[in-house]
């Protein structure tokens, strides 16, 4: 299974962009990558997703690296309500119709006033 | 439209008790999942359905736990003779398409199990 390797936990001041990276060095070449993110007490929220390209939406945007072995994820303007755990995930399909999200430890994400 | 809705939100039980957490999915989502996330850690997956089949139940910790959705909408995920470590926040998501779509899960709030 591909793993990821995330910093444990970042600071960004409020309206600075906040980029989070991410390694996945052993991931396959028709594996996606996944962010979601988790504020306290609730359940995991997508953020975005890609393959090779990089994507943009209204939440945030995604840079993959050309190789794939990394990505990193772009708030643009962070705000105090986007302090959060950011997960980022490669899913596995693992036969027989099904996948899974593994999910790791994440990033804890404070934007400071 | 509603979110996925989970019930109960919180959960006493005393060790030996058996429990059953339900799952309201997102209506017409294909594939819904459960997972168990404990203090600090994130979310682990546990078992997946697409419709009323259980295609994947690698992750059940053990024989203890059980999970049906019989019509393919509402599931259950059942415990018996809970056990001090089965204590976490067990999280339902849902998914529009199948293993061949791209979709996001949508994850409701969780049920926060305590085993005393």
């Amino acid at each position: 299974d591909a793993k990821t390797t995330q910093p444990t936990s970042m600071d960004c001041a409020e309206g600075r962009a906040a980029n989070l990276p991410c390694n996945h060095s052993t991931i396959s070449g028709n594996e996606y990558v996944y962010w979601y993110r988790q504020i306290h007490s609730q359940g995991p929220q997508y953020i975005i997703h890609g393959l090779k390209n990089n994507e943009t939406n209204e939440m945030a945007s995604l840079i993959i690296t050309e190789d794939r072995k990394s990505s990193t994820l772009i708030l643009p303007h962070a705000t105090l309500r986007d302090t959060a755990v950011y997960y980022c995930i490669v899913r596995v399909d693992s036969g027989a119709g099904s996948y899974q999200l593994t999910f790791g430890k994440g990033t804890k994400l404070s934007v400071i006033p | 439209g509603a979110g996925v809705s989970q019930s109960p939100r919180y959960k006493v039980a005393k060790r030996g008790q058996d429990v059953a957490l339900r799952c309201d999915p997102i209506s017409g989502h294909v594939s819904l999942f459960w997972y168990q996330q404990a203090l600090g850690q994130g979310p682990e997956f546990l078992t997946y359905f697409q419709n009323e089949a259980q295609l994947d139940k690698s992750g059940l910790p053990s024989d203890r736990f059980f999970a049906e959705r019989p019509e393919g909408s509402v599931s259950t995920l059942k415990i018996q003779r809970t056990q001090q470590e089965d204590s976490a926040v067990y999280l339902c998501a849902s998914s529009l398409f199948g293993v061949q779509g791209e979709g996001e899960q949508y994850f409701g709030p969780g049920t926060r199990l305590t085993v005393t």
